[in-house]
């Protein structure tokens, strides 16, 4: 089973900083990488798969890249609508579709 | 616009079962695989079971299998999840989820709750 870990656990931003959250397979698993919000009370939400390829209405503030094992999520300039848990998930070597153990982005 | 509705959820005693149900609309749902994902309280996501479009793959976690059954009909957009034998760490929200790969789409939730 893939391993996906996360860093940093929680990452202390203010509004209108950058964020960078990082997310690193334990094995290569191409592009096949998605990234997801998740706010309290509700279902996460798909940002980022393919690595780099914005779901259907995800702000252009959100952007993804890397490939094989190392994989970065970018929030060029945070809303207060942003501070949520981000969790990456690989989805290439399935089952299961392993998940992240989240990063939380809080107000600094 | 796409929706996942799940239902079902409750509470059970230990080693009891439960079946959870997922309706689904705005979108060809004979079409679309589909996944559940649970979410034990304060803690991450983890996959439990996957079913493709016509039924004929079906996987599961390790931790549900033998345990837990997926299915779905294709006639009435929905989607279910036979929870049998459950434990004290089965409790959590299971989400219903569409997958595109990977999931793109998710329900909001229903809360699986295992005590005595």
């Amino acid at each position: 089973e893939i391993v996906m870990t996360q860093s940093p656990v929680t990452l202390s931003v203010s509004p209108g900083e950058r964020a960078t959250l990082s997310c690193r397979a334990s094995q290569s698993v191409s592009s096949n990488l998605a990234w997801y919000q998740q706010k309290p009370g509700q279902a996460p939400r798909l940002l980022i798969y393919g690595a780099s390829t914005r779901a259907t209405g995800i702000p252009a503030r959100f952007s993804g890249s890397g490939s094989g094992t190392e994989f970065t999520l970018t929030i060029s300039s945070l809303q207060s609508e942003d501070f949520a848990v981000y969790y990456c998930q690989q989805y290439n070597n399935w089952p299961p579709g392993t998940f992240g153990q989240g990063t939380k982005v809080e107000i600094k | 616009e796409v929706q996942l509705v799940e239902s079902g959820g409750g509470l059970v005693q230990p080693g009891g079962s439960l079946r959870l149900s997922c309706a689904a609309s705005g979108f060809t749902f004979s079409s679309y695989s589909m996944n559940w994902v649970r979410q034990a309280p304060g803690k991450g996501l983890e996959w439990v079971s996957y079913i493709s479009s016509r039924s004929s793959t079906i996987y599961y976690a390790d931790s549900v299998k033998g345990r837990f059954i997926i299915s779905r009909d294709n006639a009435k957009n929905s989607l279910y999840l036979q929870m049998n034998s459950l434990r004290a760490e089965d409790t959590a929200v299971y989400y219903c989820a569409r997958d595109r790969p990977p999931t793109d789409y998710w329900g909001q939730g229903t809360l699986v709750t295992v005590s005595s």
